[in-house]
């Protein structure tokens, strides 16, 4: 079971947005802005597309952003496109004992 | 272009030893923290171990604590996992990972594939 929940699956059509939530507790999400998405194309490394909530790495779309509310993190992706059709995975600092805690994954569908 | 290049995985008996190595190019490696990432077939991902930029701390996950070891070789631009008594379920996929900010992962190794069993 893993420290962060997420759903298992989301899925939308091309153009538009989804959101995928990622929920933890406040020793984790909610104590910290260091969450992180990462995509996963299958057979593929991840890949980072969102870091410290909501900042994006060079090169990753404009169409995905991220935010927090209390101990729930959430990733949109606006415009939805057939590539980003993939796993996605949460993370969060969760204190120096525990230190990196990741969701499931949630397999996005693009239909 | 920086780049990270894991080697060292392979098939190894349970109660076996296996060291993982990552050769890191085009960035000032021993700038960076580095963490190992794990990922069973079929599963999500799981944090492994961290260590400082210049050696000095490690960190662990439990399941692994007192069996794996981290350590770097700036020296070398290369960064290992130790793994010992190893077991079935270590059986996964191990990427070596830079930090991008205080927690992001970026970029990430192809990977690595341990398999454990008899």
């Amino acid at each position: 079971q893993s420290a962060l929940t997420q759903p298992p699956s989301a899925s939308g059509s091309p153009g538009q947005s989804v959101t995928i939530s990622c929920t933890g507790t406040s020793s984790d999400v909610g104590g910290y802005d260091y969450v992180s998405w990462y995509q996963q194309h299958p057979g593929k490394a991840p890949k980072l597309m969102i870091y410290e909530v909501s900042k994006r790495p060079s090169g990753v779309p404009d169409r995905f952003s991220g935010s927090k509310s209390d101990n729930t993190a959430s990733l949109t992706v606006s415009g939805l496109q057939t590539e980003d059709e993939a796993d996605y995975y949460c993370s969060s600092y969760a204190g120096s004992n525990t230190e990196v805690v990741f969701g499931g994954g949630t397999k996005l569908t693009v239909l | 272009e920086v780049q990270l290049v894991e080697s060292g995985g392979g098939l190894v008996q349970p109660g076996g030893s296996l060291r993982l190595s990552c050769a890191a190019s085009g960035f000032t490696f021993s700038s960076y923290w580095m963490h190992w990432v794990r990922q069973a077939p079929g599963k999500g991902l799981v944090w492994v171990s961290r260590i400082k930029n210049d050696g000095s701390g490690t960190k662990y996950a439990d399941s692994v604590k007192g069996r794996f070891t981290i350590s770097r070789d700036n020296a070398k631009n290369t960064l290992y996992l130790q793994m010992n008594s190893l077991r079935a379920e270590d059986t996964a996929v191990y990427y070596c990972a830079r930090v991008r900010g205080y927690n992001g992962f970026d970029p990430w190794g192809q990977g690595t594939l341990v398999t454990v069993s008899s």
